[in-house]
């Protein structure tokens, strides 16, 4: 089955330091993966996707992520972390099935905490 | 363009008593959703609907309907709200066409709770 794997539940950085938050999935079919954000008390935002094009997507407020297939692995990054990046942030991989309206499947969350 | 609008913002209910959760999109989207998340569970679907007329039971339907009332509505129910329904409720909605599993977007949600 699928499944989406988060490692790390909390994160925690200081401000101007690198962000990675860690994403592994299992498909049995190339995969469609998305990471989105949610900040307190609202939706979910769609940072990035990966749609088999260029395995290095880059997405919304400077966030970045590359698919590795031989890791599994779809994690995001940001060179230098800003205090308004604290929030929660989801990894999702489509269905792995043929046609239209695949569902997504969801990580539990990573929370991001910047520390001044 | 509103995107993904959900009433009520909140909601306190007694137990037994019934709701309806209201969810609406101007986005033209075949398919809709709804989640509830809880603290350490992430997001966890409740139904869907593939398109105007069909809805499908996600992982955690018990206790819960849902009507697809045209292509831009999908309400969810609660008909006698137990405690454990307290949770905040998102609805989603995308384009799904094309064989494209399109990107879903989310409206700000629902935060109920039952007492």
């Amino acid at each position: 089955a699928q499944s989406v794997t988060q490692l790390g539940s909390h994160v925690s950085v200081s401000e101007g330091a690198l962000v990675l938050l860690r994403c592994n999935y299992s498909s049995s079919v190339p995969p469609y993966l998305f990471w989105y954000v949610q900040y307190p008390n609202q939706g979910l935002q769609l940072l990035l996707k990966y749609t088999s094009a260029a395995t290095l997507v880059k997405g919304i407020n400077g966030f970045e992520a590359e698919f590795k297939k031989s890791e599994t692995s779809f994690h995001l990054t940001k060179p230098s972390a800003h205090m308004s990046d604290a929030a929660e942030y989801f990894c999702a991989v489509s269905e792995a099935r043929a046609g239209n309206n695949r569902k997504l499947i969801w990580g539990l969350g990573t929370s991001l905490a910047v520390n001044p | 363009n509103a995107g993904v609008t959900q009433t009520p913002k909140f909601q306190v209910l007694k137990t037994g008593q019934s709701m309806t959760l209201q969810c609406a999109q101007d986005m033209n989207h075949n398919s809709m959703y709804w989640y509830r998340q809880d603290p350490g569970m992430g997001l966890r679907l409740i139904y869907y609907s593939a398109s105007e007329g069909t809805t499908d039971k996600g992982e955690v339907p018990n206790g819960y309907n849902v009507s697809r009332l045209n292509k831009r509505e999908f309400s969810l129910r609660l008909e006698s709200a137990a405690p454990s329904q307290t949770s905040v409720y998102f609805c989603a909605s995308s384009d799904g066409t094309g064989g494209v599993p399109y990107e879903q977007y989310f409206g700000p949600g629902t935060r109920l709770t039952v007492t």
